[in-house]
Formats: C-alpha cells, sequence, structure tokens
C-alpha cells in the first residue's frame, strides 16, 4: 500500500504570494492532519479534516486554510506569504479520527522557502 | 499551556547498547502517545504507540514506558544500530481534540560505530 504522498516536495517563493500544498493519503484513510516543522518551534498541528469537515484547527493565523475533497486528498493554502512561513509542511493520515486514538502516518512534507 | 516537553535534547551511544529516550508531558488529560522517527530530509516515521490503560508496550527492539503517576513517557531502543540514528519525538494525543497530536522538542540520537 503506499504511503502519504505530498507535492510538490520543495518551492520557492516570494512575500506576498500564495502557496497551495497537496497531500493524497494513504489510501483507505479518511482523516488528513496538517503540521507545520521549524527549527525554532518545532511541530505544531495546523488543522485536521475529516469527511471534508474541518474537525480541529491550531493557533495559526486565517492566512493558512485548508480543505478535503471527496476522495480524502487534501490541499492547504497560504495566502500572503511571510519570511517566517518558510518550513516544512508536513501532511498525516490516518483511518478515522474516532477518540483521536488511531495511528497517524505521515509523508515526506513539502519544503516551502519564503524569500 | 500545551507541551511535551524532552528532558535530553542529544544523546550518543555506542553502537549495540541500549538507548533510552525520555519525555514528559503536561496534560493528564492525554490518553494516547506516539513515538515518531525522523531522518534527515524525511517525514516522521511511526515507530511505536501506547494507550493510557497500559504502562508498557513492546515493539520489535523497542520497548515505550508509561508513568502516568508523573506523566512520563520513555523509548528504549534495544541493540542501537547506526540506522537507528535519527531525531525522535513524542507526541500525546487528548482524545477530545479529534486527531490533533502535541509534540515534543524531539532528541537526536548518535550511534558511534
Amino acid at each position: 500500500k503506499a504511503g502519504v504522498t505530498q507535492t510538490p516536495r520543495y518551492l520557492i517563493k516570494t512575500r506576498g504570494q500564495q502557496v497551495t500544498l497537496s497531500c493524497s493519503p494513504i489510501s483507505g484513510h479518511r482523516s488528513v492532519s496538517w503540521y507545520q516543522q521549524t527549527p525554532g518551534q518545532g511541530l505544531q498541528f495546523l488543522f485536521e479534516y475529516f469527511s471534508e469537515t474541518q474537525r480541529n484547527k491550531g493557533n495559526f493565523p486565517g492566512r493558512f486554510s485548508g480543505r478535503q475533497f471527496s476522495n480524502s486528498r487534501s490541499e492547504m493554502n497560504v495566502s500572503t506569504l511571510e519570511l517566517g512561513d518558510s518550513a516544512l509542511y508536513l501532511c498525516a493520515s490516518s483511518y478515522h479520527p474516532g477518540t483521536g486514538q488511531e495511528t497517524q502516518y505521515f509523508g515526506p512534507g513539502t519544503r516551502l522557502l519564503v524569500l | 499551556g500545551e507541551s511535551v516537553g524532552l528532558h535530553l535534547p542529544t544523546l550518543s551511544v555506542q553502537e549495540g547498547d541500549n538507548s533510552i529516550i525520555n519525555c514528559a508531558y503536561s496534560n493528564s488529560a492525554s490518553d494516547y502517545f506516539i513515538w515518531y522517527k525522523q531522518e534527515s530530509g524525511k517525514g516522521p516515521q511511526f515507530i511505536i504507540d501506547i494507550r493510557s490503560n497500559m504502562d508498557k508496550r513492546q515493539g520489535q527492539r523497542v520497548t515505550v514506558l508509561l508513568n502516568k503517576t508523573v506523566k512520563h513517557l520513555s523509548l528504549q531502543i534495544a541493540a542501537t544500530q547506526p540506522g537507528d540514528s535519527a531525531v525522535y519525538f513524542c507526541a500525546e494525543n487528548m482524545g477530545n481534540q479529534g486527531g490533533k497530536l502535541i509534540f515534543g522538542q524531539g532528541t537526536e540520537l548518535s550511534v558511534k560505530p
């Protein structure tokens, strides 16, 4: 079974631009979560989607948004990019969030550099 | 606040020795814990998990111990190998927040041949 895939793997943008990142979960997985990883802040939760609905959201500004499609694939969007948005963006999938006791499997991430 | 902290940021061990990576969590409501391994340029890789109704769980060469009294989690790696060199993260889930994971800062494990 293929793992979580993320595209693109690397991205360079300039301040003020917007970016869309894509995530395809493991086949059969219905929940997708997004995390931002930086050297200073570590891994931080962005949001979680299940059945095309956002179930949970982390403490990030409204410039960060996401969505999930009927095939469970997910996208996240960052508008008006800032230098501090440079990070590794990770997507994780699980079968069903349920009580939260579901193993989440991560993709390789998208490395975003904002200049 | 939300935090899952690690006692040691770096750990260096000799090949063949056992490694112990520690993690303190702050939320007593957390009921599910996971250890991940992250190698350079890759996403976190699931190692082992444990639920709050257990205090020990074993996998292949790895054991996770959970002490709810002092809110402490540890990962033991037996016969550490060079391929175990990576950053290890503990993560907690509070159950009532869906799949949201709160991660620790990470411990870098370096295995000397």
